[in-house]
C-alpha cells in the first residue's frame, strides 16, 4: 500500500517570508514523489519531482523539494514567498507498477 | 500552459441528458487518464489507458463510459448521472507505463467542470 499525508490543510505565511509545504509518505519500495499547484478554477500543474540522486529537487518558479528517505518527508520549499503563490498544493507518491496516490492538499496562502 | 486540452470548459447537464467530455494531449504520450475532483479536495483516479487500451477501471459506475479513438484522443461518455456527480473532471496523460513508467510525470488538463441538474 502507499499513502501520503500533507498534515497541514492551511499554511499562511507573509510575503517575502520562506515558505515550507511538509509532506511525508509511506510506500513499498522506491518512491516516486511529487508536487502540484492548483490556483483558483484550474487544472494540477506540475512543480517538480523526486525519483532518485541527489535528494535535493529544483522546480518550477523557485520551489524545490528535499527528499528525506530516513524520515520520508519531501517537504516542499521556497525561500521567498510571492502573493502568486497563494494557491492548493498536492503531494504524491508512487510506487512502482503503482498508480499516482495524492495526499489531502495544503492551501497556501500568502499575506502582502 | 498545459499541453492537454479538454474540452468543454463547463458543462450543465440534466439527469436523462447524454454528453461526452473530449481530450487532446500532442505530446505523444501513451497513456492517458481521467481523474473526478471535487472542491478542495485531491483528485481521485477513474479510468487509465495505456496504448490505447484499457488499463484501469477504479469500480467506476456505468454512467460513466471511456472511449479512447486514438493515442491522441480521450472520451468520456455522460449518461443518466445524478447530481453527486457534479465534478471537475480532469484529464492527463504520461508517457508510457511499462518500463519504468512509475517514474513518469503526469500532465493535467484544466479540467471541465461538470454540473448536474
Amino acid at each position: 500500500a502507499q499513502s501520503v499525508a500533507q498534515p497541514e490543510d492551511q499554511v499562511n505565511v507573509a510575503e517575502g517570508n520562506p515558505l515550507t509545504v511538509k509532506c511525508t509518505y509511506s510506500v513499498s519500495g522506491n518512491p516516486y514523489l511529487f508536487w502540484y499547484v492548483q490556483y483558483p478554477n484550474r487544472g494540477l500543474q506540475f512543480l517538480l519531482k523526486y525519483i532518485t540522486g541527489d535528494n535535493l529537487v529544483k522546480g518550477s518558479y523557485g520551489f524545490e523539494a528535499e527528499f528525506n528517505k530516513s524520515q520520508t518527508s519531501f517537504h516542499l520549499k521556497k525561500p521567498s514567498a510571492l502573493v502568486s503563490d497563494s494557491a492548493l498544493y498536492f503531494c504524491a507518491v508512487r510506487a512502482p507498477a503503482r498508480q499516482l496516490t495524492f495526499g489531502s492538499g495544503t492551501q497556501l496562502t500568502v499575506l502582502p | 500552459d498545459t499541453e492537454v486540452t479538454q474540452t468543454p470548459k463547463h458543462l450543465v447537464m440534466g439527469m436523462t441528458n447524454k454528453k461526452s467530455l473530449k481530450c487532446e494531449q500532442h505530446m505523444g504520450h501513451r497513456a492517458m487518464y481521467w481523474y473526478k475532483q471535487k472542491a478542495k479536495k485531491p483528485p481521485e483516479l477513474m479510468f487509465v489507458y495505456s496504448y490505447e487500451k484499457l488499463s484501469i477501471n477504479e469500480s467506476v459506475p456505468s454512467r460513466f463510459s471511456p472511449e479512447c479513438p486514438n493515442s491522441s484522443l480521450l472520451n468520456l461518455h455522460l449518461h443518466a448521472l445524478q447530481p453527486e456527480d457534479s465534478a471537475l473532471y480532469l484529464c492527463a496523460s504520461s508517457q508510457a507505463l511499462t518500463g519504468g513508467g512509475s517514474g513518469n510525470t503526469i500532465y493535467f488538463g484544466e479540467g471541465s467542470w461538470l454540473t448536474v441538474v
